[in-house]
């Protein structure tokens, strides 16, 4: 079955600690999409992917990287420059504007 | 720029009541508009959408009408179980902006 997978569910780092969280996704999906979500609150986008090889920045990027090398891999790595990164990581992916987005399981980070 | 505004929760309902999730936004041009459900440690799943004015999406016996007019795409379902106990994101897209506009969720709980 295609699907995206995020990995790993759950996440622990020490702070001050880089860590990478894996998503990957065999539908064959041009756009990928890295989302945080806080408790009781809505989406916020992190960065996004139209197309292997690029990259833009969404409204929260400070403190994050990405890289889109292969078409069904975006991974996401959270530096030691993010202020408070302990949340709910949500990875996406999309065919085109009208089809809506697939989502991952998400990872949770938790830094202590 | 685009926005998503949406009713805020939480909403409590008893089984087989009829539920709404008001759901408007700002655009520019034409979007697409969709409902995404989320369960408690999950990440968000497509539940409807609708590409252009007057369509309606439905799907689980939800149902939600795009209305240019009055820019909205309410969520309705006649008859809820407890198994709709959710949180329920509104987003649109605009063409080839590359990127969803979510709202920041409705809380769903559905009591027997």
């Amino acid at each position: 079955d295609g699907g995206i997978t995020q990995s790993p569910k759950y996440l622990f780092r020490k702070e001050g600690q880089n860590v990478t969280l894996s998503c990957e996704q065999n539908l064959n999906h041009d756009a990928m999409y890295w989302y945080r979500q806080d408790p009781g609150q809505g989406l916020r986008l992190i960065y996004y992917s139209q197309i292997v090889n690029d990259f833009q920045k969404g409204d929260i990027a400070e403190g994050y990287s990405v890289s889109r090398e292969k078409k069904e891999s975006f991974p996401l790595t959270v530096t030691s420059a993010q202020k408070n990164p302990t949340a709910f990581y949500l990875c996406a992916s999309s065919m085109g504007d009208r089809d809506g987005y697939t989502f991952g399981s998400g990872t949770r980070l938790t830094v202590v | 720029g685009n926005s998503v505004t949406q009713m805020e929760g939480p909403v409590t309902l008893s089984e087989e009541a009829f539920l709404t999730i008001n759901c408007t936004y700002t655009a520019t041009g034409y979007p697409s508009l969709f409902w995404y459900v989320q369960y408690p440690g999950e990440g968000l799943q497509l539940l409807l959408k609708a590409t252009k004015a007057d369509d309606k999406g439905s799907n689980k016996g939800f149902e939600a009408t795009y209305r240019k007019e009055t820019t909205s795409f309410h969520l309705e379902k006649g008859s809820v179980q407890v198994s709709d106990s959710a949180v329920y994101f509104c987003a649109l897209v605009n063409t080839n902006a590359g990127k969803s506009t979510f709202g920041d969720g409705t809380t769903l709980t559905v009591k027997p």
